[in-house]
This record gives C-alpha cells, sequence and structure tokens, in this order.
C-alpha cells in the first residue's frame, strides 16, 4: 500500500474551516484514501473515504486531486470537539491499514 | 448496540504470564481486527478475521494469538507477555470490507 504523509500539527481557529493535507505520491490506480480522526486517546473513528471523486459526508468533504496524489480533508466549521489526531491512509479495499503519526489538529477558541 | 466492547481497560502484567483481551461485537459484523498503539505512534494491525473460523496475521503478529469461534468475540491472546507489548489495544469491527471500521475504547496493558 502506499504511504502517506501528513503535517505533524496544525492550529484552527473555532468557527472557522479545517484543512489537512495529505501527500501520496505512490498511491496505485485501486487504492482508496481514507480519513479517521481519534479524540484523547479513545478508539479511532472513521470520517470519510473515496477513489478519485471528491467525497461530502455529515461531518467532512475530502478533495483529491486529479493526479490522486494528493488529498485535502475539509471540516468545513470546526469546534472544540474536532480537536484530535487526523490519520490519512491509503488502502486498497481497505485491507491491511497503516496508521501513521497522523496530524494533531488543535482548534483554538 | 453497545457497539465493539473491550474488557479489561487496564491490566499490569508480569512478564512470562499470559492473558487473553477480549473483545465482542452486537452489529453482527464479519471483520473483525486488532492494533496496537504505542505512545506518539500511529496503529498497528495485529491479528485479522474476515468471518468465524477464518483468521490472519497484520503487520506484527509475533506473540500474539487469535481465533474466531463465533461471529461476534475476536479474543486476543499473548502466549509470555514481554515489556515491548506495554500498548494499548483497539479492537475493531467493520460489515463489510474494512472501508469504515468501528473501534472499541482500547485495553491499556502494562507489562513489568
Amino acid at each position: 500500500d502506499a504511504k502517506t504523509t501528513q503535517p505533524t500539527s496544525m492550529d484552527c481557529a473555532e468557527g472557522r474551516a479545517a484543512n489537512l493535507p495529505c501527500n501520496h505520491s505512490t498511491i496505485s490506480g485501486n487504492e482508496y484514501v481514507y480519513w479517521y480522526r481519534q479524540i484523547h486517546s479513545q478508539g479511532p473513528q472513521y470520517i470519510i473515504h473515496g477513489l478519485k471523486n471528491n467525497e461530502t459526508n455529515e461531518m467532512a468533504s475530502l478533495i483529491i486531486t486529479e493526479d490522486r496524489k494528493s488529498s485535502t480533508l475539509i471540516l468545513p466549521h470546526a469546534t472544540l470537539r474536532d480537536t484530535a489526531v487526523y490519520y490519512c491512509i491509503v488502502s486498497r479495499y481497505g485491507q491491511n491499514f497503516v496508521f501513521g503519526p497522523g496530524t494533531r489538529l488543535s482548534v483554538l477558541p | 448496540n453497545a457497539g465493539v466492547t473491550q474488557t479489561p481497560k487496564f491490566q499490569v502484567l508480569k512478564t512470562g504470564q499470559s492473558m487473553t483481551l477480549q473483545c465482542a461485537q452486537d452489529m453482527n459484523h464479519e471483520y473483525m481486527s486488532w492494533y496496537r498503539q504505542d505512545p506518539g505512534m500511529g496503529l498497528r494491525l495485529i491479528h485479522y478475521s474476515v468471518g468465524a473460523g477464518i483468521t490472519d496475521q497484520g503487520e506484527v503478529p509475533n506473540g500474539y494469538n487469535v481465533s474466531r469461534s463465533t461471529t461476534e468475540d475476536f479474543p486476543l491472546r499473548l502466549l509470555s507477555a514481554a515489556p515491548s507489548q506495554t500498548s494499548v489495544y483497539f479492537c475493531a469491527s467493520s460489515y463489510e470490507g474494512w472501508e469504515t471500521q468501528y473501534f472499541g475504547p482500547g485495553t491499556r496493558l502494562l507489562v513489568l
């Protein structure tokens, strides 16, 4: 499975959009991009996933570049409860998930 | 639904002891998996199962055994605990495939 690169940490003001980038330059054609988050040592929580089209659900939007080498998770109106570690994972059909260190997002009041 | 439950929440073992970490789900999910998370790190896959009677190894299987006799339960056995197995262990399940995994609250294990 392709590896991902994410910034170690990011800050975002409460109420603003949080844009979390992820690079996956070695992604192959049948690999999906998944996003999970982990709030304060709880079990990870699924957010969204996509193959090549942009995706949106009640939690977030996922923007994947046309060449699929990078993506951005967007939390449209971040709240303090969105403070967490966000993991970008690339996997074929969800097999052999590899959770890297992720991005620690701090939402500031 | 209780979702994914794990017991115990916290356990202290001495080197060489054995124990079983319990994981159960009441969502009728076929796929279940065990991960470990070391301090400041991401999660690493230990073992997984795609249905009752079927298990396979993940990234870091050494020192752990699993079995899946029922759809609901997926216990993880530590055969002879070592300090390197000090970690937080998460169990997860999903209905079809691995895309949307539901994680349990975790078991914190300290091996002295």
